[in-house]
């Protein structure tokens, strides 16, 4: 079958670094996305990883082992506007581009 | 602005009722989905179109209904709503992947269905 876990909820501090993992086991991988979602509003693209290593982008990074199904989500300097909801994603195969969704980490940020 | 539209934003719909959520994109793509995201269950796919004219079925297709007539336009149809259904309705659509970046889906502001 298909199945993303991750954390269902995490907390830090204003500035602090936060990694959130996520494990895959899926009948095929053709990519890793990771999504931002604040309460109440729709889901928006932080990142995406098809090959293993570390993708950087601000304050955001994401890294992906396709041997062990892991990835996570690295947010450095936490913003209070970082408390959200993050949510993994993968894409089983290169048929569709249809995506197979974790149930979401929801952050909380405190000063 | 380019983007994804939903109407309606929110719904109370009885049961048994029908009801249609349209879903409209401008960036001209050609892969199009329906979500149902509900408390601790994340984003489930209902259904999706890879290309106008075709459609698919997601993780849970049963009670809804989709077509896809052209490039733009994606609506998902209740046919006799029931209370399970009631769920935040969330349309995406991206570019296949390998064509055009990444492929990353863009959602629209979602709909919140109410069904009593």
């Amino acid at each position: 079958g298909q199945n993303i876990d991750q954390p269902t909820e995490m907390t830090a501090t204003e500035g602090a670094i936060v990694q959130i993992n996520c494990t895959y086991q899926t009948s095929g991988f053709n990519g890793l996305f990771w999504y931002q979602q604040h309460a109440g509003e729709a889901p928006t693209f932080l990142s995406y990883n098809v090959l293993d290593g570390l993708e950087e982008k601000g304050r955001f990074s994401s890294f992906l082992s396709r041997s062990k199904g892991y990835s996570y989500l690295l947010l450095k300097e936490l913003q209070m506007k970082d408390s959200a909801s993050y949510l993994c994603a993968v894409s089983p195969n290169q048929a569709g581009t249809a995506l197979i969704f974790g149930k979401g980490t929801t952050l909380s940020v405190s000063s | 602005t380019a983007g994804i539209t939903q109407a309606p934003t929110s719904q109370i719909l009885a049961a048994g009722r029908s009801m249609t959520l349209r879903c409209t994109q401008d960036m001209r793509h050609n892969a199009m989905y329906w979500y149902r995201q509900d408390l601790g269950l994340g984003l489930r796919l209902i259904h999706y179109s890879n290309t106008a004219g075709t459609t698919g079925k997601g993780e849970v297709p049963d009670g809804y209904s989709v077509s896809r007539a052209n490039t733009d336009d994606f609506p998902l149809t209740l046919a006799s709503a029931v209370p399970s259904q009631t769920s935040v309705y969330f349309c995406a659509s991206s570019e296949q992947l390998g064509l055009a970046g990444s492929g990353e889906q863009f959602f629209g502001p979602g709909t919140r269905l109410t069904v009593l």
